[in-house]
């Protein structure tokens, strides 16, 4: 199975601030990757698609980037309702694996 | 608007079946995407267990060892999961989902929406 790593595991910002995490994975998966946000006892939503596609209706503060094996999730400005857990998950074969999150922190 | 709610016992005994049912609303189980589960022990995080498309096709995580498996009732829009010879370790909260597809650029595999979850307890 195809591993994904991210990092840092946990960063604390402010409100306002810009932030990037990465995404790594154990070979090459083309643009097949997903963000999600995960809330405090809520389910994940996705944020991005293939890599770099906003999904519908998510703020365009939060943009994608990277191929083959090493992609980031940028936010900017950071908003009260980001404070929360991101997770990447490929989707390039089955079975699909998700990093191991990171917990972004209020400074 | 699609929505997903979980069903299921929140307490199983070790060695016992989990059994779950997601219900779909505001969209046909019969017109098409792959529908799966994913789950996330207390804490930690995310697993995908298995998709299910609405003619029985299915994929499996090899980490489920052949424990589980997956149907779907079109009848009545749902779909289910079932998990054999639970253990401590099976503790979580389990999540359905609709994987997305974007027919323009032929792409598929990421989850939305999901459903709120369930908590699980593999407990005597």
């Amino acid at each position: 199975a195809i591993q994904l790593t991210q990092s840092p595991s946990s960063l604390s910002a402010s409100v306002g601030d810009r932030v990037t995490i990465t995404c790594r994975a154990s070979q090459g998966i083309n643009r097949a990757l997903a963000w999600y946000r995960q809330k405090a006892g809520r389910p994940p939503k996705v944020l991005i698609y293939d890599a770099s596609i906003l999904e519908s209706g998510v703020p365009s503060r939060f943009s994608g980037s990277g191929s083959g094996t090493d992609f980031t999730l940028t936010i900017s400005n950071l908003q009260p309702e980001d404070f929360a857990t991101y997770y990447c998950q490929h989707f390039l074969n089955y079975p699909y694996t998700f990093g191991q999150g990171t917990k972004l922190e209020i400074k | 608007q699609v929505q997903l709610q979980e069903s299921g016992p929140g307490l199983v005994k070790p060695s016992e079946t989990l059994s779950l049912t997601c219900f779909v609303s505001g969209y046909s189980i019969s017109n098409g995407y792959y529908w799966g589960w994913i789950r996330q022990p207390p804490g930690k995080g995310l697993e995908w267990l298995g998709s299910i498309l609405h003619s029985g096709d299915t994929y499996y995580n090899p980490s489920l060892m052949s424990r589980g498996s997956l149907s779907v009732d079109t009848s009545k829009n749902q779909f289910s999961l079932n998990l054999r010879s639970v253990t401590a370790a099976d503790t979580a909260v389990y999540y359905c989902a609709r994987r997305g597809y974007v027919a323009s650029s032929e792409s598929w595999g990421w989850f939305d929406p999901w459903g709120q979850g369930t908590l699980v307890t593999v407990s005597s």
